[in-house]
């Protein structure tokens, strides 16, 4: 059993779309992440959410929308894409706030 | 700015050598230090989670020690195989900002055989 799942895996598209990431995790996790790794493989974290409540915006472009359906779902929703939003994005969860954090497989976004 | 180092950047040792890296990071307001192993191409897994100064942590081959007082943590590995060849990423969370990890920027192991 995958325990967070991030889909899709790849996802080519062009410069100016819309996309989305979906995250989810069968933990029973309360909190949920989305991380960077930018072109160096250093992981930024995005946001998180708290059943369902965001409580970690970082500084990112309000081009990138998370949204949470519910508290095993986290959404990332990535407007106008362009080509610096190449990248790696990691979706993870945790049951409190200083526990592990469970990591997802990635997903391997490619803008041209 | 929280700045979480980690030295060496990279390492190339031999199938049995021991090894050890190390993870530097700020003393003040100090609440958990994190240890991750990341293999090319997958997520990264939780080796451990430690909080007290002084604590020691094992898991087969792989140990930890932390000092919070002075801001540093080791991960050891004895005796490599080819298998361990991933990057160690540790990261630090504090008190101030519970929930939030601070990342290093890992520690690249290659293990020949």
């Amino acid at each position: 059993d995958t325990a967070v799942s991030q889909t899709p895996k790849y996802l080519v598209t062009q410069m100016g779309n819309d996309k989305s990431i979906k995250c989810e995790q069968n933990l029973g996790h309360d909190t949920m992440y989305w991380y960077k790794q930018d072109s160096k493989k250093f992981l930024k974290i995005m946001f998180s959410y708290n059943n369902k409540e965001l409580i970690i915006n970082e500084t990112v472009p309000n081009r990138f929308s998370p949204k949470s359906p519910d508290k095993a779902h986290l959404n990332l929703h990535i407007n106008s894409l362009e080509l610096g939003d190449s990248a790696v994005y990691f979706c993870a969860s945790t049951t409190g706030k200083v526990e592990t954090q469970y990591f997802g497989p990635g997903t391997r976004l490619l803008v041209l | 700015i929280l700045n979480v180092e980690q030295s060496p950047q990279s390492l190339h040792v031999q199938e049995g050598d021991s090894t050890n890296f190390t993870c530097s990071f700020p003393s003040s307001n100090f609440y958990a230090l994190h240890w991750y192993r990341w293999e090319t191409a997958k997520s990264p897994e939780a080796l451990f989670v430690m909080t007290l100064n002084g604590d020691e942590k094992k898991k087969g081959r792989i140990s930890a020690t932390l000092n919070t007082k002075e801001g540093y943590s080791y991960l050891y590995i004895k005796g490599s195989q080819p298998e361990d060849s991933a990057t160690y990423l540790c990261a630090f969370t504090r008190g101030s900002t519970l929930g939030r990890l601070y990342f290093g920027r890992g520690t690249q192991l290659t293990v020949w055989p």
